[in-house]
């Protein structure tokens, strides 16, 4: 069985470039979360996928947005990205249940 | 407005001895509570869960605690070993497979 995998790990943006970080989930799950990690904070939920169709959403502006695959894969895209966008992106996968797995993360870094 | 607060940003506590870990959060909507553990450069891992309707759940070393009329749940390790050295979240939801809202984290250091 294999578990959440995030791509890449880390990466380096502008300043009002646009950025798509992945996400596959762990075997058998269907419900994909994504969250944002600021330096010394907790996870702070972006949105979440279900059977490909979006399932809730968090205080994010519209130029966070998102897709889940047949596969249950997932994407966010960023557009735009502010200095303020740089933080560790967390992706989520579970099985319509609380206990949500998380990936590794990847370390955006906008300058 | 924080929902759930970890007050304590850190903890040291002796090996061997019991780490305690505390959350406190205000919307009384929330009825699934959870605990993950996260390593430097790691995603957070879960560690146990707690339902609404239970007031304890055990799982090895690890005890979750909820007071739903505190509005406090917590964490117990015992014994408490080098290795539990991370920072914990606790992440409290509102039904199945809702968002998460979490705490800022506590790190806590268990010294050899």
């Amino acid at each position: 069985e294999t578990g959440v995998t995030q791509s890449p790990t880390h990466l380096i943006k502008t300043r009002g470039q646009q950025v798509t970080l992945r996400c596959s989930s762990q075997s058998g799950h269907n419900t994909v979360s994504w969250y944002q990690q600021a330096l010394g904070q907790g996870p702070q939920f972006i949105f979440q996928y279900y059977r490909e169709e979006e399932n809730g959403r968090g205080n994010f502006p519209p130029r966070f947005s998102g897709l889940q695959f047949p596969n249950y894969s997932s994407e966010l895209n960023v557009n735009a990205l502010e200095l303020d966008d740089s933080a560790l992106y967390l992706c989520a996968s579970s099985l319509r249940a609380a206990e949500a797995f998380f990936g590794q993360g990847t370390r955006l870094t906008v300058v | 407005d924080q929902q759930v607060k970890q007050n304590s940003p850190s903890l040291s506590v002796q090996e061997g001895r019991i780490s305690i870990l505390n959350c406190d959060y205000t919307n009384s909507m929330f009825d699934y509570f959870l605990w993950y553990k996260k390593y430097p450069a790691e995603g957070p891992t879960f560690l146990i869960s707690i339902s609404s309707i239970k007031d304890k759940n055990e799982d090895g070393r690890f005890t979750v605690f909820l007071n739903k009329s505190a509005k406090h749940l917590s964490l117990h390790i015992v014994p408490s070993q080098p290795g539990d050295s991370a920072v914990y979240f606790c992440a409290l939801g509102t039904g199945a497979n809702s968002k998460l809202t979490f705490g800022k984290g506590i790190t806590l250091s268990v010294r050899p």
